[in-house]
C-alpha cells in the first residue's frame, strides 16, 4: 500500500523554485516525512525531513500543512544539476518497519 | 562522495558463475543495508544489518547471499542467477538500522546476467 502520492512528473525553468508536491493523507501521528532524490545512474541522496514544522536546510525547504495530509519540497533556485527523481516518504523514526520508496516524481529543470 | 564506496560498478555474469558485489562505508555508521533498483520499479530493500547481524530479510531468493563480516563491509554473493536479476544493486549505510536516520548511499553495481 503506497502512503504517499506524488505526481510522476515536473518540468522547472532554470534559477525558478522548484515545488514538488506529496500526499499522504493517512500519515499517523509519529510518522515523519522524508525526501530523497536520485539522480540518473547514481544511489539515492537524502535531502530533508520533517514532522509537523516546516524545516529548511543547504539543499531544500520542507513545508508540512497544517493537517500533515501534504507537503511540498522546495529547491529555491533549481540548476541543471537539480534534474532527478524525487521521492517523498513517510516513515516513522524508529522502528523496524519495512523503508519503501515509491515511484517518485521525475524532475527536468530546463534551461 | 558520500562515504560509501561499491565495488564493482558495473558486473556483466552468465547464470552459472558465481561473484561477488562489495560495499565499504567510511562514515563510522551501524547500519548497513543492500537495495534493488530494476528498470522502472521502485527501490526494493533487500537485507539490513545492524552491529553486523542481519535483522532483516525480505523475502530475497537463496542465490543472493549477504555478508557482512564488520560494521564497515558488506558484501552480496551472488550465484546461479536469472535474467530477470539484472539490476543496479545500491548499498546504504545509517548511524543505526532502528532510528530512520539519513541512509547514505554508494553509487550502485549495474548488474547484467546474460
Amino acid at each position: 500500500d503506497a502512503k504517499t502520492t506524488q505526481p510522476p512528473s515536473m518540468d522547472c525553468a532554470e534559477g525558478r523554485a522548484a515545488n514538488l508536491p506529496c500526499n499522504h493523507s493517512t500519515i499517523s501521528g509519529n510518522e515523519y516525512v522524508y525526501w530523497y532524490r536520485q539522480i540518473h545512474s547514481q544511489g539515492p541522496q537524502y535531502i530533508i525531513h520533517g514532522l509537523k514544522n516546516n524545516e529548511t536546510n543547504e539543499m531544500a525547504s520542507l513545508i508540512i500543512t497544517e493537517d500533515r495530509k501534504s507537503s511540498t519540497l522546495i529547491l529555491p533556485h533549481a540548476t541543471l544539476r537539480d534534474t532527478a527523481v524525487y521521492y517523498c516518504i513517510v516513515r516513522v523514526r524508529f522502528g523496524n518497519e519495512k523503508l519503501t520508496f515509491g515511484t517518485g516524481t521525475r524532475l527536468t529543470i530546463i534551461p | 562522495e558520500t562515504g560509501v564506496t561499491q565495488t564493482p560498478r558495473h558486473l556483466v555474469m552468465g547464470m552459472t558463475n558465481k561473484k561477488s558485489l562489495k560495499c565499504e562505508q567510511h562514515l563510522g555508521h551501524n547500519a548497513m543495508y543492500w537495495y534493488k533498483q530494476s528498470a522502472k520499479k521502485p527501490l526494493e530493500l533487500m537485507f539490513v544489518y545492524s552491529l553486523e547481524e542481519r535483522v532483516e530479510n525480505n523475502s530475497v531468493p537463496s542465490r543472493f547471499s549477504p555478508e557482512c563480516p564488520n560494521s564497515s563491509h558488506l558484501f552480496l554473493h551472488l550465484h546461479t542467477l536469472q535474467p530477470e536479476d539484472s539490476a543496479l544493486y545500491l548499498c546504504a549505510s545509517s548511524q543505526d538500522s532502528r532510528s530512520f536516520s539519513e541512509q547514505y548511499f554508494g553509487p550502485g553495481t549495474r548488474l547484467t546476467v546474460t
